[in-house]
């Protein structure tokens, strides 16, 4: 069990140009998360799979926003033409649907910063 | 709605002191309550869970929360802190089992004194 893997871990860029982060969960977990952390304030949910079947996603989540899970196993999080205001750590968590609800296991986050 | 208030984002106390963070949760039906820790360079873990059982609920690391209905707060704490805790600290509220998006609060950072 190597846990939930994040890629970039640290991504800057110009606004206006795309950036896309990868997660591989934990591999037997079939539920996978993505959060989003601004400084000072705690993790506020983006969107969330079972499967590759995307189930939720939250009003956070504009039209700029897209996340995939194509296999059901990795996914990705694209955030097209960024804004300052994107700028943020993104934290990718997994579970397993039969698992303890409310237990999470988080990666080490993606840190997005855009000038 | 549900929401949670962690009041303090920062809270220091000795080596061997009481470790007490607060969290008041604000939920429409009978909550899940969790408690996260966060490390430097790490991610969020969970360190404890209240799933309407036992209202003292013991999590990993010496670490205790107590679901207070009458109160709104699943507040946390450590009888005897060690330099180790020094981390932050996430109190989320699920609104029911098999719920999948956590609301957390804004954090506390635990600073521990020598």
């Amino acid at each position: 069990d190597t846990g939930v893997s994040q890629n970039p871990r640290h991504k800057i860029t110009k606004r206006g140009q795309n950036v896309t982060f990868r997660c591989d969960p934990i591999s037997e977990h079939n539920r996978l998360y993505w959060y989003r952390q601004t400084l000072g304030q705690g993790p506020e949910f983006l969107t969330y799979f079972q499967n590759e079947a995307q189930l939720e996603k939250s009003r956070l989540l504009s039209d700029r926003f897209s996340a995939e899970r194509p296999k059901g196993s990795f996914s990705t999080l694209e955030i097209q033409r960024t804004e300052q205001g994107d700028s943020a750590m993104y934290l990718c968590a997994s579970s397993l649907a039969s698992g303890v609800t409310g237990e999470l296991f988080f990666g080490e986050g993606s840190r997005l910063t855009v000038l | 709605a549900q929401s949670v208030t962690q009041l303090g984002s920062h809270v220091s106390v000795s080596e061997g002191a009481l470790v007490l963070l607060r969290c008041n949760y604000s939920s429409s039906v009978p909550p899940y309550l969790f408690w996260y820790v966060q490390y430097p360079n790490q991610g969020l873990q969970l360190l404890l869970k209240y799933t309407s059982a036992a209202t003292l609920v013991k999590g990993i690391n010496g670490f205790e929360a107590e679901f207070k209905k009458s109160e709104t707060s699943f507040h946390l704490t450590k009888p005897s802190a060690h330099m180790s805790d020094a981390a932050e600290y996430f109190c989320a509220v699920s609104p029911f089992q098999g719920a999948q998006k956590l609301v957390f609060g804004q954090g506390t950072r635990l600073t521990i004194n020598p």
